[in-house]
């Protein structure tokens, strides 16, 4: 496809769970962002990557979120013992490049229950 | 840390009414501005931008201008549309931020009636 894409639009967890939250980047962007909305806020940073590695992670609320991009195409997005609190949008976006335009795709509704 | 300020929604018009949607914001550095914009059930999508001070972003018949003096990205449009309808989302990229992270404000639902 032409566009940035996420798997799965809606994914609804039981507390404690472990889920993952895929994003496949347009083709041939190096820069890939992760970030969470909130019903009525607007996006929050989570983590950036440049090619294959994590160059900004800071965003991550707490160390039972992770993500990984091996291949620096495909992204991942883990979370575990899932809490009600982490019910959110979660938003993947690519950019050619860092400072070029960011793509955003259409976002994985999480929901803990 | 930098923010982003936009008005609270939300904003009901009549079609063919001015559209004024404002936004300011606090940078240490030297931010690149944009407004997004968010159709009912499609992802979020670039609207405009400005660079730098006194740029004029335009796209789709909106236009927003980059006030330094005011830390301000005002969004406006002449003669709104029903198809306009959407949460806009006003944005802030710190140049001196080598992710270059969009800091975003919390959107405002704008409502066109015909």
């Amino acid at each position: 496809g032409a566009g940035v894409s996420q798997t799965p639009s809606n994914k609804v967890t039981e507390k404690g769970k472990y889920v993952e939250l895929r994003c496949d980047p347009i083709s041939g962007h190096t820069a890939l962002y992760w970030y969470r909305q909130s019903l009525g806020q607007g996006p929050e940073f989570l983590i950036y990557f440049q090619g294959t590695g994590a160059a900004d992670d800071s965003g991550l609320p707490n160390d039972r979120f992770f993500a990984v991009r091996p291949e620096g195409s495909v992204s991942t997005l883990k979370i575990q013992r899932t809490e009600r609190g982490d019910s959110a949008m979660y938003l993947c976006a690519s950019s050619l490049r860092s400072n070029t335009e960011a793509f955003f795709g259409q976002g994985t509704r999480l929901t803990v229950v | 840390g930098d923010s982003v300020t936009q008005m609270e929604g939300p904003v009901t018009l009549s079609e063919e009414a001015f559209l004024t949607i404002n936004c300011t914001y606090t940078a240490t550095g030297y931010p690149s501005l944009f407004w997004y914009v968010q159709y009912p059930g499609e992802g979020l999508q670039l609207l405009l931008k400005a660079t730098k001070a006194d740029d004029k972003g335009s796209n789709k018949g909106f236009e927003a201008t980059y006030r330094k003096e005011t830390t301000s990205f005002h969004l406006e449009k002449g003669s709104v549309q029903v198809s306009d309808s959407a949460v806009y989302f006003c944005a802030l990229s710190d140049r001196s931020r080598s992710n270059y992270q969009l800091i975003w404000g919390a959107g405002t639902k704008l409502i066109i009636k015909p």
